[in-house]
């Protein structure tokens, strides 16, 4: 099947800082991919959806300025939590839908943990 | 507001028994319902996906059913088996968006 590799795994940061994501599909394209953040015990929730050549549709409630998404290819999407929080601590995943097929079938990355100290 | 509620506890069963696992959704009418499985620290794994005019799919020892009256969705593991431990979340989906909206899981424990 698909594969959707994301890095790093997990991540450790100072506050203040700011780190980023990144999700490849490895064996297909993509000209969507999603970013979802999950807490504990937690459903995924959406955060954005990354469109290949242009900007990134966010989620209401979801700063923009605070999770910057790059779509620069279609196997490619980064998203830099700039000026981490602690609250920003959770687990991101990426998922994506290979081209030409519907987005009814999603291939998830492993997630980051993050952890902003 | 959407909402999907699966056991907030966890289902713990016995090697070799049948697991049922529910989802239900309200103020939603998904054309889709996905069931994902999801292990620690790690991202879901599609297992099905059923649509609005399906009753029932089936794949392997898997089974999910689709009562759109009810709001419903069944997810039977049959002849379970400790390898089977993990969370399964559903999602629902519609047509012409990309968005799916997950359930915040069942965490199913098959004990030898």
């Amino acid at each position: 099947g698909a594969v959707v590799s994301q890095h790093p795994s997990w991540v450790i940061c100072k506050s203040g800082t700011s780190v980023k994501i990144e999700c490849r599909s490895l064996d297909f394209q993509a000209t969507t991919m999603f970013w979802y953040r999950q807490f504990p015990k937690q459903s995924l929730m959406l955060m954005a959806t990354s469109n290949e050549g242009s900007k990134a549709t966010y989620e209401q409630g979801v700063e923009k300025d605070k999770f910057l998404i790059n779509h620069a290819s279609l196997t490619l999407s980064t998203l830099t939590v700039t000026s981490a929080h602690p609250e920003d601590s959770s687990f991101y995943i990426c998922s994506a839908s290979p081209l030409g097929q519907s987005n009814e079938k999603l291939f998830f990355g492993s997630g980051t943990q993050l952890s902003v100290l | 507001s959407q909402k999907i509620e699966q056991n907030s506890e966890a289902l713990n069963i016995q090697e070799g028994k049948t697991a049922t696992l529910t989802c239900n959704y309200t103020n939603y009418s998904p054309a889709y319902l996905q069931w994902y499985r999801q292990d620690p620290g790690r991202g879901p794994v599609f297992l099905l996906l059923i649509r609005e005019n399906e009753k029932e799919k089936r794949k392997e020892r898997l089974k999910v059913t689709f009562d759109t009256t009810l709001k419903q969705s069944l997810f039977h593991i049959t002849a379970s088996q400790p390898a089977d431990s993990a969370t399964y979340l559903c999602a629902l989906g519609n047509r012409g968006t990309d968005k799916l909206i997950f359930g915040t899981g069942t965490r199913l424990q098959v004990f030898p």
